[in-house]
């Protein structure tokens, strides 16, 4: 399994854009590149998955360079109800399961 | 949000004592997991599912059993409950498979469960 780095805490302010890059050095070929977003008290919820390249939803987007080694989870104009912990996970499905595996996350505090 | 059910929300159990946690899910999803939240500490993987009497290990499983007689249900037994098992403990549902050009393997997470061993 590609392990994953991250930084441990951000700060920002409201309004302003947050990135936030995970390095998997080791990701397989196979692999995807899933963004999870985790409130105080509640489970992880599903932000954002992509390939390669750039995604982008409602909610972020994702850029993946060519060499796939990082990605960048961009939040546009954070408020405060962005304050959270984000998760970068790497992985892939296998015909003998899919182990979702979590590293230790960066915890956004956005400030007024 | 996602059928999934985890029971009880709240436990509190003295050491030495088994203890079983339910996942419950509406979903049909392929695999379930289970994952124990420290102060400090992201989400660890206890064990997973990837069909009903199919489990496999994660990264902390010692100390603990699973299992999956049918695919709504996930259970995690703690055999013999110690201080150290004392968590927030998380169950999650997913789908994974191959359409078109992308992969879902989002993740569906159940409310968790405190446990407290005492």
């Amino acid at each position: 399994l590609a392990k994953t780095t991250q930084p441990i805490s951000m700060d920002s302010y409201e309004g302003q854009e947050v990135n936030i890059t995970c390095s998997h050095n080791n990701i397989a070929t196979n692999d995807y590149i899933t963004w999870y977003q985790q409130f105080p008290s509640q489970g992880p919820r599903f932000i954002i998955q992509g390939y390669k390249t750039k995604v982008t939803n409602e909610v972020a987007s994702l850029f993946i360079p060519a060499d796939r080694k990082s990605s960048t989870l961009s939040l546009p104009r954070v408020s405060l109800s962005d304050t959270a912990v984000y998760y970068c996970l790497v992985g892939g499905f296998k015909a003998a399961g899919n182990k979702l595996t979590f590293g230790g996350g960066t915890r956004v505090l956005v400030k007024p | 949000d996602a059928g999934i059910t985890q029971s009880p929300r709240h436990k509190v159990t003295e050491t030495g004592t088994p203890v079983t946690l339910r996942c419950h899910q509406t979903e049909n999803h392929r695999y379930m997991y289970w994952y124990r939240q420290d102060p400090g500490h992201g989400l660890r993987l206890i064990h997973y599912s990837y069909g009903v009497k199919d489990t496999d290990k994660g990264e902390v499983s010692d100390g603990y059993s699973v299992s999956r007689s049918k695919t709504e249900d996930f259970l995690l037994t703690l055999e013999s409950a110690t201080s150290s098992q004392t968590s927030v403990y998380f169950c999650a549902i997913s789908e994974s498979g191959v359409s078109g050009a992308s992969m879902n393997t989002e993740a569906f997470f159940g409310q968790g469960t405190r446990l407290t061993v005492v």
